[in-house]
């Protein structure tokens, strides 16, 4: 299994423009997250999605979109990047029974200029 | 959601046991301790959880005080490649409210010297 994929690495968007980080996962997790991580904070909970079709509003959701139209795939959207939203990104993935744990991708880092 | 506090560093000399504490004294019946790790740079890495018993896996021991408002997660042989950011976390049962959500605090930074 390749586990909980993300991409880009990196990105560097102009303050206005939109894109897509891309979050996959092949362990047929039903729960998928998105978290940022700022310089010496932990992590802070964007968006999250129990199922195919269904997604809520974690922590921080502003200036974020996200839809769940399969299961593997769970795309974070900036529709208008600001500076705000330079950071780290995570994605990851949990089971729906055992212990619980989630898996996570190894980050996207993006830059707004 | 119950929130933890944790020392924001500690050193550990390599090869011995790396004991972190987490006080967590708001803690509800119905909610777990899960420890997570983040090496530099990486995303955070499922460690260890337990609700009251005290746990252990090939990674660590997780020791829960009987009145559960503290923990402490052991690394029983500390290496160099443990030093890492470790968060202590408290989260409900899996069917309850705000179970999706896992809240990170700033966690406990340690260094393990050669």
């Amino acid at each position: 299994n390749a586990g909980v994929t993300q991409t880009p690495k990196f990105q560097v968007l102009k303050t206005g423009q939109s894109m897509t980080l891309q979050c996959a996962q092949d362990m047929n997790h039903e729960y998928m997250s998105w978290y940022r991580q700022d310089p010496g904070m932990g992590l802070r909970l964007i968006h999250y999605s129990v199922g195919a079709g269904i997604t809520d509003q974690g922590e921080v959701p502003n200036g974020y979109n996200v839809s769940r139209s399969t299961t593997e795939d769970f795309p974070l959207r900036l529709l208008s990047a600001a500076p705000s939203q330079t950071s780290v990104y995570f994605c990851a993935s949990r089971t729906t029974s055992g212990a619980y744990e989630q898996y996570f991708g190894p980050g996207t880092r993006l830059t707004v200029t | 959601d119950a929130k933890t506090t944790q020392p924001t560093s500690m050193d550990c000399a390599e090869g011995r046991a790396a004991n972190l504490p987490c006080n967590h004294s708001t803690i509800s019946g119905n909610e777990y301790v899960y420890w997570y790790r983040q090496i530099h740079s990486q995303g955070p890495q499922y460690i260890i959880h337990g609700l009251k018993n005290n746990e252990t896996n090939e990674m660590a021991s997780l020791i829960i005080t009987e009145d559960r408002k503290s923990s402490t997660l052991i690394l029983p042989h500390a290496t160099l490649r443990d030093t890492a950011v470790y968060y202590c976390i408290v989260r409900p049962a899996p069917d309850q409210t705000g179970a999706n959500n896992l809240f990170f605090g700033t966690g406990t930074r340690l260094t393990v010297i050669p």
